[in-house]
């Protein structure tokens, strides 16, 4: 987990309402990436952003949103569309290599949602 | 497309003897291909990597994990297992190919296999 650091641990959502997510890293990596953590589905990739200023969908974007304005920042915001966002939040980074190839991610603890 | 199976939901062994979990893959070029660790409530910890070269690849903790093409599978495996092993771990793969051109990146997870090593 280290360089990489999520807040809050733990975060509660009324139905309705919008919910930022916090990820920093000081590792200098370019890349990061949102995943999403389901019991028994393994994780999906939300979003990702190889350059600041700059991100793609991934799997599952849809209810989600984020920016990359700073290199070491990559908040995500679960929208009040997100019809089931429940779930346990991991956040990752990497180098990015020749091609756009990319090296290993490393993640950060996490933050677990939860929707009351 | 990319995709990576975990067979086993859940793999048992006793402390001491060796431990295999099982992962395969699928891919339309090369694949890098990943083991990750997760203990309850944390992140993924990375255990090792196969790139390129010796399909034998030592990682952390004493894993190792065997790349075989043929078969497309990339299975760990620790000689000899301890209860401080018990978590669940995720095989993982991105499909060079994809990556060569600019196209999407991200890597593709399977479901995950909790090992639980039994004193």
């Amino acid at each position: 987990d280290g360089g990489i650091t999520q807040s809050p641990k733990y975060l509660f959502r009324k139905e309705g309402q919008n919910v930022t997510l916090s990820c920093e890293q000081n590792l200098n990596h370019d890349a990061m990436y949102w995943y999403r953590q389901d019991p028994g589905q393994g994780l999906r990739l939300i979003y990702y952003s190889q350059i600041v200023n700059d991100f793609q969908k991934g799997d599952i974007a849809e209810g989600y949103s984020v920016s990359r304005e700073k290199k070491e920042s990559f908040p995500l915001t679960v929208t009040s569309a997100q019809k089931n966002p429940t779930a346990f939040y991991l956040c990752a980074s990497s180098v990015v290599g020749g091609a756009g190839a990319t090296d290993t991610q490393y993640f950060g603890p996490g933050t677990r949602l939860t929707v009351l | 497309a990319q995709s990576v199976a975990q067979p086993e939901d859940q793999v048992n062994v006793a402390e001491g003897n060796p431990l295999t979990v099982k992962c395969t893959y699928s891919v339309s070029g090369n694949p890098y291909l990943f083991w990750y660790v997760q203990y309850p409530n944390r992140g993924l910890q990375f255990l090792l990597k196969y790139i390129t070269g010796d399909n034998l690849v030592k990682g952390s903790y004493g894993f190792e994990a065997e790349f075989n093409k043929s078969q497309t599978s990339f299975h760990l495996k620790k000689p000899s297992a301890l209860v401080s092993d018990s978590a669940l771990y995720f095989c993982a793969v991105r499909d060079m190919l994809m990556y060569s051109g600019g196209g999407a990146d991200g890597l593709t997870f399977g479901k995950g296999t909790h090992l639980i090593i039994q004193p």
